[in-house]
């Protein structure tokens, strides 16, 4: 059973603070890896996809990558109130659809 | 651009009724199409999913069934719904087959209580 994990938090930080989600994953045959933001009642959104080592930025988010360690991170710098939601680590497997963490909840204080 | 439309928003059923929840995508061909279910304090299940039309796969044998009668429409459906059946169903589409790098897009989703 190919596994995606990640502490279920809660996660706090105050308001401008350095947010740091992690996950790691079973299968060491994947490729491809998502960070996903949900809001309460809401669905899943895509915020970053990641398929090579090391790190990517896209604004105040930077995903981290290192496949030799099955692990995956996301950092969220100046964290802000609206940034609060369960962040949801994804990651490909071969023949099948995305296989989902159950997520870390981040409440971001002002 | 690609739009996914799902409906009802929410749903309540008895035990034992019906179930047919409709997934719809817009702006592009061919798409791979999934259904989810997200239950209270669980991860995403993937229930189904379709590569093309009459195309099904099941990872998950329960109560459950899904149809994709047309290139951008997928269905799920019970003949029975059971109190475990409650959750928040997802369907997404992807540009390429599972397991490749495409991400999924995700619907607005169903929020389902069966009573």
């Amino acid at each position: 059973q190919k596994e995606v994990e990640q502490n279920s938090g809660p996660l706090s930080v105050p308001e401008g603070a350095i947010a740091s989600l992690n996950c790691t994953y079973s299968d060491r045959g994947s490729q491809s890896f998502f960070w996903y933001r949900q809001y309460s009642g809401k669905s899943p959104e895509l915020i970053m996809s990641i398929y090579s080592n090391g790190d990517k930025e896209d604004g105040r988010f930077t995903a981290q990558l290192n496949k030799a360690s099955q692990y995956v991170s996301l950092l969220i710098r100046d964290s802000q109130p609206s940034d609060s939601a369960t962040y949801l680590c994804a990651v490909n497997q071969a023949g099948t659809a995305l296989i989902f963490g159950k997520g870390t909840t981040l409440s971001v204080s002002s | 651009s690609q739009t996914i439309h799902q409906w009802p928003a929410t749903l309540v059923q008895p035990v034992g009724s019906p179930l047919s929840l409709e997934c719809t995508v817009e702006g592009t061909s061919n798409p791979n199409l999934y259904w989810y279910r997200q239950a209270a304090g669980r991860g995403l299940q993937l229930l189904f999913y379709s590569v093309g039309i009459g195309q099904i796969s099941s990872e998950v044998p329960q109560n459950l069934s899904a149809s994709r009668p047309q290139d951008r429409q997928f269905i799920l459906s019970s003949k029975k719904l059971l109190l475990s059946d409650s959750g928040f169903y997802l369907c997404a589409w992807s540009v390429d087959n599972p397991g490749s790098d495409s991400p999924l897009h995700f619907g607005n989703g169903t929020r389902l209580t069966v009573t």
